[in-house]
């Protein structure tokens, strides 16, 4: 059974600051790895698909990486803007989504 | 392009009455459509995928149904509501399994 963890649970940065969001999965069999991000009393909106064969994906100042030997997915976030404060969630894909519990991200003014 | 709706936005039920949430999905056929549900302190859960008409897949036993009445069309249901089915609920679809997720809005169902 599929199993997903977020580190951390919460995080909260200064405006500018580069962060990394953790994601780790237990089984490593799975088609792809998604990140969602999921503003309060809303729904997930997709920000990046990494397939199982492929090691990086970018978007803008989004950068997510692979490695599905350790079962580890990061998600990279440059030069944070308080827009970008919500909850950030990842899932690994087999028939189905996992889902992590999330990473809360706060970035202050 | 392709959109999903899902309604109520907000629903607040007494215990033991029914429950019917609808999703649609527009711009697509033959989707693989997913109901999930999302408890405080407890992530995402799934509850139920489809991956054509008629065809349902219940991830864990509990006081809700899902049926696929038509291609686009995913609807969970309960005949009796009880206070632990209070949760934001969410539909998703995806065209194959190794593409992306899209959700919709969500309902935030209050059973009380």
């Amino acid at each position: 059974k599929q199993e997903v963890t977020q580190i951390p649970a919460a995080l909260s940065v200064p405006e500018g600051e580069n962060l990394v969001l953790n994601c780790s999965f237990t089984d490593s069999a799975i088609y792809n790895l998604q990140w969602f991000r999921q503003d309060p009393g809303k729904g997930l909106t997709s920000l990046l698909l990494i397939q199982s064969s492929q090691r990086e994906q970018t978007s803008g100042r989004l950068n997510a990486s692979l490695d599905k030997s350790s079962g580890r997915s990061t998600l990279y976030i440059a030069a944070s803007q308080p827009g970008d404060s919500a909850t950030y969630l990842c899932g690994g894909s087999n028939y189905k989504l996992t889902f992590g519990k999330g990473t809360l991200l706060t970035v202050n003014p | 392009s392709q959109t999903i709706h899902q309604w109520p936005a907000t629903l607040v039920q007494p215990v033991g009455s029914p429950l019917s949430l609808e999703c649609t999905v527009e711009g697509t056929s033959n989707p693989n459509l997913y109901w999930y549900r999302q408890a405080a302190g407890r992530g995402l859960q799934l509850l139920f995928y489809s991956v054509g008409i008629g065809q349902i897949s219940s991830e864990v036993p509990q006081n809700l149904s899902a049926s696929r009445p038509q291609d686009r069309q995913f609807i969970l249901s309960s005949k009796k509501l009880l206070l632990s089915d209070s949760g934001f609920y969410l539909c998703a679809w995806t065209r194959e399994l190794n593409e992306k997720l899209f959700f919709g809005s969500g309902t935030q169902l209050s059973v009380l």
